[in-house]
């Protein structure tokens, strides 16, 4: 079965630190996805990879960055948390072949106070 | 991509079919209809995706009209795990691959209520 998991389900985060959120898939997918979710305002794509040490912005990439050192391990990095990015963040990958069909992991609430 | 317009809620009773209606009539001939769905507190699960012809899985059926300006998903039996948020969704895939990548533009969505 699909796999793809999250480290943490709910963080919560002072202003100014920052924050690292983990995915990792276990299907050996090329390209994997870093969204948030807000109440509103759908899910916006902030960063993809296609594939190990690649990366390209999406949507709304101010204020975050990634890392793919591995082909399993997508990071999601907040350099200096602020309280507007408190929102649901979820991860997903897919092959490229059928990039439309992604497979999310069940998603990090993050609280930043 | 092509803008998506859904209903944003839906009933239906346990056991009868689910119809959910969607309708996209900027699609262009190389966009792609996609189907999601989020249960509670769970990540979007994909459903199915079409491009012109009807499609069938273990999930669902995508039933997309001959002009391609709307479509319809059904879930044929439907059940109380039922009940999510469907979002309907056109993009240009799944033949993307380098640097195209898997933009999926998620929208309000329907939220489908299954009843007992």
């Amino acid at each position: 079965d699909v796999k793809v998991t999250q480290s943490s389900r709910y963080l919560v985060k002072r202003t100014g630190e920052k924050v690292f959120l983990e995915c990792v898939q276990d299907m050996d997918h090329e390209n994997m996805f870093w969204y948030r979710q807000d109440p509103g305002l759908g899910l916006r794509l902030i960063y993809f990879s296609y594939d190990v040490k690649m990366k390209e912005k999406g949507d709304i990439p101010e204020g975050y960055s990634v890392s793919r050192e591995k082909k399993e391990r997508f990071s999601l990095i907040l350099e200096s948390a602020s309280t507007n990015q408190t929102s649901m963040y979820l991860c997903a990958s897919s092959i490229p072949g059928l990039a439309g069909e992604q497979y999310f992991g069940p998603g990090t609430r993050l609280t930043v106070t | 991509d092509a803008k998506t317009t859904q209903p944003p809620s839906m009933d239906c009773a346990e056991g009868r079919a689910a119809n959910l209606p969607c309708n996209h009539s900027t699609i262009s001939g190389n966009e792609y209809v996609y189907w999601y769905r989020q249960i509670h507190s769970q990540g979007p699960q994909y459903i199915i995706h079409g491009l012109k012809n009807n499609e069938t899985n273990e999930m669902a059926s995508l039933i997309i009209t001959e002009d391609r300006k709307s479509s319809t998903l059904i879930l044929p039996h439907a059940t109380l795990r039922d009940t999510a948020v469907y979002y309907c969704i056109v993009s240009l895939f799944p033949h993307a691959g380098g640097t195209s990548y898997g933009k999926l533009t998620f929208g309000q969505g329907t939220i489908l209520t299954v009843h007992p």
